[in-house]
């Protein structure tokens, strides 16, 4: 069965305090590997898809990478305006569903 | 370009009852797929709908069901309501069957008493 653990589930950072979360999957045949972020209240926003080992795309502060067996984004000097919750899916080919994991929540203080 | 929307986005519904959510997609998009969120159990998997057709299909209880629209809006309904099933129900789309840059929609808020 597919798994996607993320770590830490809670995460406070000062303003400029650079991190990284961390996305762990067990998939057979991994397709693509996506991040999204969600605020309260919202939809989860697209963010990034990622297909094969060594990937790597950036976003303003943001960079994912991918291994064979883990995701990080990467937050460098992160802003208040940073903070929702981070989520990660993966989709299995010859399968067509995302399976997500349950989220890493990044608070980041002024 | 507008983005995917959801109708209601807010329901309160009683035990026993059913009831039917919408989802509109983004012009051009004609996938749709149904996403439950709950505190305890994160995203999860409802079913996906490409021309008209049900192509995948989370683990759910029957009483869970959707379809779409030659438009590609789509419908999904819950019968005899639990009170399990509150939760936000999400729907996205993306352009095509198998392509998966998946844009979501606000959701539903399904409070069931």
């Amino acid at each position: 069965e597919d798994q996607v653990t993320q770590s830490p589930e809670a995460l406070r950072l000062q303003e400029g305090e650079s991190s990284s979360l961390n996305c762990s999957y067990t998939v057979s045949g991994l397709r693509g590997l996506f991040w999204y972020r969600q605020d309260p209240g919202k939809g989860p926003e697209f963010l990034f898809t990622l297909y094969s080992a060594g990937e790597e795309k950036e976003k303003e502060r943001l960079k994912a990478t991918l291994t064979k067996k883990e995701s990080f984004l990467h937050i460098t000097a992160p802003k208040p305006e940073d903070s929702a919750t981070y989520l990660c899916a993966v989709q299995r080919g010859g399968s067509e569903k995302l399976v997500f994991g349950k989220g890493t929540k990044l608070t980041v203080n002024p | 370009k507008a983005g995917v929307t959801q109708t209601p986005r807010y329901l309160i519904k009683t035990r026993g009852q059913q009831v039917t959510l919408s989802c509109s997609p983004i012009s051009g998009h004609r996938s749709v797929s149904w996403y439950q969120q709950t505190p305890g159990q994160g995203l999860q998997f409802l079913f996906e709908y490409f021309s008209e057709t049900q192509r995948n299909k989370g683990n759910f209880p029957g009483r869970f069901s959707g379809r779409q629209f030659s438009n590609s809006r789509s419908e999904m309904n819950v019968s005899t309501l639990e009170l399990g099933d509150s939760a936000l129900y999400l729907c996205a789309s993306s352009l095509s069957f198998g392509v998966y840059e998946q844009y979501f929609g606000p959701g539903t808020r399904l409070t069931v008493t």
